[in-house]
C-alpha cells in the first residue's frame, strides 16, 4: 500500500526554470492538495482539487499551475522558479470531510 | 484570512509527564479539528481529530475542544521522548474543502 507518492524527493533549480512536482495515490481518494512548508510557517495551501476535473486557489496559488489528471494523479507546475518557491512541498489526499489527510514524503525544492 | 495559532515553543517536558499543546483558530464556523505530528524531515502524520465540544481521548492522548473559546488543546499523558516533535493543529473551513494548518508547537520530552 504506497498511499501518496510524490516525485522527485530532491530538486535544484535556476531562477526562470520550469518544472513539475508528481503526486499519485493509491487510495481512491476524491480530494487532493497541495501545500508548501517553509519555516516557522506550517503549511500553507497551494491549490486543491476537491474531485477529478476541478481545481481551486488556496492560499498562496501565485507562480503555481495544477492539473488533476484523472483521479489518481494532482500535479503542480511551476512555470518561472523563484528564489522563494524554495521550499518542501507537500502533496496530500483525502476520502472526505472529517477524515484525515495522507501525506506524501515530500519534495525538497531549492531555487537558486 | 483565516488563522490558526500556536505557540512555536520548544515545549519541554521530563519523561513521563503530560505535555499541553495549544491552538486557537480565528473562525468561528470551523467545525472540525485535527492534530498532526511531524517528526524532523518527515511528513505530517494523524493523531486524532474532533468536532464535537468536550474532551476525546485516543490512547495516550486527548483531543480538547471548545467551540465558544475557539482553542482546541492536546493532551499527552506519559510521555516518552519517541513523542519528541512538532505537532501541527489543523481547522478545516466550512465547506469542508481545506485544511488551515498553524505553525506548529516543537516538543521535546527529556529523559
Amino acid at each position: 500500500n504506497a498511499g501518496v507518492t510524490q516525485t522527485p524527493k530532491f530538486q535544484v533549480l535556476k531562477t526562470g526554470q520550469s518544472m513539475t512536482l508528481q503526486c499519485a495515490q493509491d487510495m481512491n481518494h476524491n480530494s487532493m492538495y497541495w501545500y508548501r512548508q517553509d519555516p516557522g510557517m506550517g503549511l500553507r495551501l497551494i491549490y486543491y482539487s476537491a474531485s477529478e476535473g476541478t481545481t481551486d486557489k488556496g492560499e498562496v496559488p501565485n507562480g503555481y499551475n495544477v492539473s488533476r489528471l484523472n483521479k489518481r494523479e494532482f500535479s503542480l507546475r511551476l512555470e518561472s522558479a523563484a528564489p522563494s518557491q524554495t521550499s518542501v512541498y507537500f502533496c496530500a489526499s483525502v476520502e472526505g470531510p472529517n477524515y484525515g489527510y495522507t501525506f506524501g514524503s515530500g519534495t525538497r525544492l531549492t531555487v537558486v | 484570512q483565516k488563522e490558526v495559532e500556536q505557540n512555536s515553543g520548544p515545549l519541554s517536558v521530563p519523561e513521563g509527564a503530560i505535555a499541553s499543546l495549544n491552538c486557537t483558530y480565528s473562525d468561528r464556523g470551523s467545525q472540525s479539528f485535527f492534530w498532526y505530528r511531524q517528526y524532523s524531515g518527515k511528513s505530517p502524520e494523524l493523531i486524532m481529530f474532533i468536532y464535537s465540544n468536550g474532551d476525546k481521548e485516543d490512547g495516550r492522548f486527548t483531543a480538547q475542544l471548545n467551540k465558544a473559546s475557539q482553542y482546541v488543546s492536546l493532551l499527552i499523558r506519559d510521555s516518552q521522548p519517541s513523542d519528541s516533535a512538532t505537532y501541527l493543529c489543523a481547522v478545516l473551513d466550512n465547506a469542508g474543502n481545506m485544511l488551515t494548518f498553524g505553525g506548529g508547537t516543537r516538543l521535546m520530552v527529556k529523559p
